[in-house]
């Protein structure tokens, strides 16, 4: 299974963009990268996923590196209710069990 | 609303006593699965389930059991022969019909042996 690293933790200011970085250099060709964020005892909430192309959605955006060996979760404006723990996930194929292997994540602290 | 619910959220047991975790959906979705958590810690992978009356153990499947009669249902039985279960446990789910996607989550149970 691939593995994933990520830096422990990162500050960010308000309404500045946090940019999350990611590495994954294992990671098979058929395998989705994707995010996750945990804020405390409660359960992970999905962010984004990709696969090849780079991604957007309402809540970020997702930087995949040509050769897929890392990637960037980019939230655009940092709000204080942004602090959280940020988890990037290679998921295993679905015919493997589609199972997510999480690492220790980024925590991401929001200030003001 | 669709989703995932977890019961009891908080739950405490005495050493040496088995304790069933509960876990339903009603997204219709296929697979299912049990994950642990510890402080300052990731989720690591105790036992999915893909399809009923079939589940796999994960990465840390010693001292726990599951079952899996009904789509809708996947529950985890803490048993006495795990050493450690203080922890909080999340259960989540994801359709296996097509491409990828999103696995959702429960809110939790915390549990606690005294």
């Amino acid at each position: 299974d691939a593995k994933t690293t990520q830096p422990p933790s990162m500050d960010c200011a308000e309404g500045r963009a946090a940019n999350l970085p990611c590495n994954h250099s294992t990671i098979s060709g058929n395998e989705y990268v994707y995010w996750y964020r945990q804020i405390h005892s409660q359960g992970p909430q999905y962010i984004i996923h990709g696969l090849k192309n780079n991604e957007t959605n309402e809540m970020a955006s997702l930087i995949i590196t040509e050769d897929r060996k890392s990637s960037t979760l980019i939230l655009p404006h940092a709000t204080l209710r942004d602090t959280a723990v940020y988890y990037c996930i290679v998921r295993a194929p679905l015919y493997q069990g589609g199972k997510l292997i999480f690492g220790q994540g980024t925590e991401l602290s929001v200030k003001p | 609303d669709g989703g995932i619910t977890q019961s009891p959220k908080y739950l405490f047991r005495k050493e040496g006593q088995n304790v069933t975790l509960s876990c339903e959906q009603n997204l219709n979705h296929d697979a299912m699965y049990w994950y642990r958590q510890d402080p300052g810690q990731g989720l690591r992978l105790i036992y999915y389930s893909q399809i009923v009356n079939d589940f796999q153990k994960g990465d840390i499947a010693e001292g726990y059991s599951v079952s899996r009669e009904k789509k809708e249902s996947f529950p985890l039985t803490v048993t006495s022969a795990q050493k450690n279960p203080t922890a909080f446990y999340l259960c989540a789910s994801i359709t296996t019909s097509g491409g990828a996607n999103e696995q959702f989550f429960g809110p939790g149970t915390r549990l606690t042996v005294l």
